[in-house]
């Protein structure tokens, strides 16, 4: 079916990476975000992506794989601030192009 | 910076009652959007809109209703507020059409319906 596939939890250790996965299955691409939330927070931005490949922003990278409908968020040297919920979301130019279908967020959980 | 508020922060409400939720963007996007957040759901659209005038439904727009008076304004009503409508209420506003696809989002209103 339509949807946005993300795992629920993830754990890593401080000074490490993280990789947050994504898998999506919509009738039309036009392009992936994600974003971040904390806690009792409103989700903020991360980064976008339409194009196939990695795009590197620092700490937060980004790769897409349109054929395969898969997307990861990676983190690089982790600090216990990063726990947080990740969100990826989907821009589907199916049936109506102003839709976004978002994941359900995976938690990730960064120890020291 | 962009800018989107809500208000209010936090409502009591009872069954049965009416309720408003409002929400103003000074980033003038065209579109804005109203979502629920309840955990093990993620966010899902209940209505949005893409310009002043125009309201269309989202994926569970029944017992919700929205208007967009203006750019900068767009509200949430809740003519016969129900207990399952307890949940977290995001505004968001955007403007998909450049090449970018970021969505900015208020606070947050928390609702609990009695």
């Amino acid at each position: 079916g339509q949807g946005v596939e993300q795992p629920a939890k993830l754990m890593s250790v401080e000074g490490t990476f993280a990789r947050v996965n994504c898998t999506y299955s919509t009738s039309g691409f036009n392009g992936l975000s994600w974003y971040q939330q904390r806690e009792g927070q409103a989700p903020v931005f991360l980064s976008y992506v339409v194009l196939d490949g990695l795009k590197d922003s620092g700490h937060f990278s980004t790769f897409l794989s349109r054929s395969n409908g898969y997307s990861y968020l990676l983190l690089t040297e982790l600090q216990i601030k990063d726990s947080a919920s990740y969100l990826c979301a989907v821009r589907d130019t199916g049936t109506n192009a102003y839709k976004v279908i978002f994941g359900k967020g995976t938690h990730l959980h960064v120890l020291p | 910076e962009a800018a989107v508020t809500q208000s209010p922060r936090n409502k009591v409400a009872v069954t049965g009652g009416k309720v408003t939720l409002s929400c103003n963007q000074t980033n003038n996007h065209n579109n804005m959007y109203w979502y629920r957040q309840d955990t093990g759901h993620g966010l899902r659209l209940i209505h949005y809109s893409y310009g002043a005038g125009s309201t269309e439904k989202g994926d569970i727009p029944d017992g919700y209703k929205a208007s967009r008076p203006s750019q900068e304004n767009f509200s949430l009503i809740l003519e016969l507020a129900t207990p399952s409508q307890t949940s977290v209420y995001f505004c968001a506003s955007g403007d998909p059409g450049l090449g970018g696809d970021t969505q900015y989002f208020g606070p947050g209103t928390r609702l609990l319906v009695l």
